[in-house]
């Protein structure tokens, strides 16, 4: 069974400081993975995912199989991107369907 | 357009009585998600509606719990009844496509408390 680990529970760093949150993953086929944040009183929203390489509100993540980590970085931490960020991966049930697997999650706290 | 929406954003009910979260997907979504997130857990996935089929309820924790998505629209989950480990945040998502590039939709949830 696939299982994905977030080793910090909260992480606080100072606003222009540089921010990794770490994911790391165990999955016997190839991994789809997504981070997602929940900031304040909002829905859970799709952040980046690994297949699109893509930069969203300066946040990268790269999907590294040989260390099966999908870590998020952003060389410049701002205060709005205090909130809960969740690793997810992706994998075929065996029953028609897809599920997320959550970490579960980190609370990032930026620091003015 | 509309997003998901969940009812009630929160619910405070004694053990053994019965509640009913409800979702509504975003319309045109076949495919309909409910996980939930207990004290210090992860979020896990419950079950996967496609129109009013489910597809895969291989997460739906014991018997008590009762998922329906009649005509292939909104969606309720029945809890009944229910106990104080059922406390927690239930997410209702939606998606067009089985397996979207863009992820899912979530909805704000339903809190649940049981005392």
């Amino acid at each position: 069974a696939q299982r994905v680990t977030q080793p910090e529970k909260l992480l606080s760093v100072f606003k222009g400081a540089p921010v990794e949150l770490k994911c790391n993953y165990s999955y016997s086929g190839s991994p789809e993975l997504f981070w997602y944040v929940q900031y304040s009183r909002q829905r859970l929203q799709l952040l980046l995912r690994h297949i699109s390489r893509e930069s969203i509100k300066g946040f990268t993540a790269d999907l590294n199989k040989g260390e099966t980590s999908f870590h998020l970085k952003k060389p410049f931490a701002q205060e709005e991107d205090s909130a809960m960020y969740y690793c997810a991966l992706r994998a075929h049930s065996g029953a028609g369907s897809y599920q997320l697997t959550f970490g579960k999650g980190t609370k990032l706290s930026v620091i003015p | 357009e509309a997003g998901v929406t969940q009812f009630p954003s929160h619910s405070v009910i004694e053990k053994g009585q019965t509640v009913t979260l409800r979702c509504d997907p975003i319309s045109g979504h076949d495919n309909l998600y409910w996980y939930r997130r207990v004290m210090g857990k992860e979020i896990k996935f419950l079950l996967h509606f496609v129109k009013e089929s489910k597809q895969d309820e291989s997460g739906m924790p014991n018997n008590r719990f009762l998922a329906e998505r009649t005509g292939g629209t909104y969606s309720t989950l029945k809890v009944q009844p229910a106990e104080l480990e059922d406390s927690g945040v239930y997410f209702c998502a939606s998606s067009q496509d089985l397996q979207p590039d863009y992820g899912y939709t979530f909805g704000s949830g339903t809190r649940l408390t049981v005392v």
